[in-house]
């Protein structure tokens, strides 16, 4: 029983396209993040959100727009995908936040690659 | 400069040695330190976690924190080829709350040689 899955794993689409990844965890937490991991491996939150609430966002394009229709649920939204783009974007969610040291959980990942 | 450095390797190492993997950082603020592993093609998955200075050992992992460094440690015994895997350091100033942030290094790529 997968506890943060993601859709679709993979994705490769043209420069220019608008695309979406879903996100859903059944773990019953409150926060839920977007991770964006570059070809260097580095790891950077993009936004998170609590019960629904945008609470961080990091000076991310508005090309990328979240919405968390729940709190089970956040879904990533790019519109008018560039070449920098591409990378892992990797859905996540906790209970009480990032530092608390509470358990992080990453889905497995969604590899986006424009063209 | 970022405020987390972490060499990204590869390291290679043979099966039963032991892994040393190390983290500076800039920000003394700093308080919450964990490590995460991270297998090709997976999510990170949080192997330890480590509040403020000292040590803390859990299995073959041991982690080491210095804050009057700024730097922290991540050892391994006995490494297994199951070890292989990529290894992110991460640490935050603040206790909880979803706005605080985790901050991640690169992440060093481990191999471990049968």
């Amino acid at each position: 029983d997968t506890a943060v899955s993601q859709t679709p794993k993979y994705l490769v689409t043209q420069m220019g396209n608008d695309k979406s990844i879903k996100c859903e965890q059944n773990l019953g937490h409150d926060t839920m993040y977007w991770y964006k991991q570059d070809s260097k491996k580095f790891l950077k939150i993009m936004f998170s959100y609590n019960n629904k609430e945008l609470i961080i966002n990091e000076t991310v394009p508005n090309r990328f727009s979240p919405k968390s229709p729940d709190k089970a649920h956040l879904n990533l939204h790019i519109n008018s995908l560039e070449l920098g783009d591409s990378a892992v974007y990797f859905c996540a969610s906790s209970q009480l936040g990032q530092g608390s040291g509470n358990t992080i959980y990453f889905g497995e990942g969604s590899w986006l690659t424009v063209v | 400069q970022k405020e987390v450095e972490q060499d990204p390797g590869p390291l290679s190492v043979p099966e039963g040695a032991i892994v040393s993997l190390n983290c500076t950082y800039s920000n003394s603020a700093f308080q919450y330190f964990m490590w995460y592993r991270q297998y090709s093609r997976k999510g990170p998955e949080l192997l330890m976690y480590t509040y403020s200075s000292g040590n803390k050992e859990d299995g073959r992992f041991t982690a080491q924190v210095d804050k009057s460094s700024k730097y922290i440690s991540l050892f391994i015994r006995d490494s297994q080829p199951s070890d292989s895997a990529t290894y992110l350091c991460a640490m935050s100033a603040g206790y909880g709350g979803a706005t605080n942030k985790l901050i991640f290094g690169t992440g060093t790529l481990l191999a471990v040689q049968p």
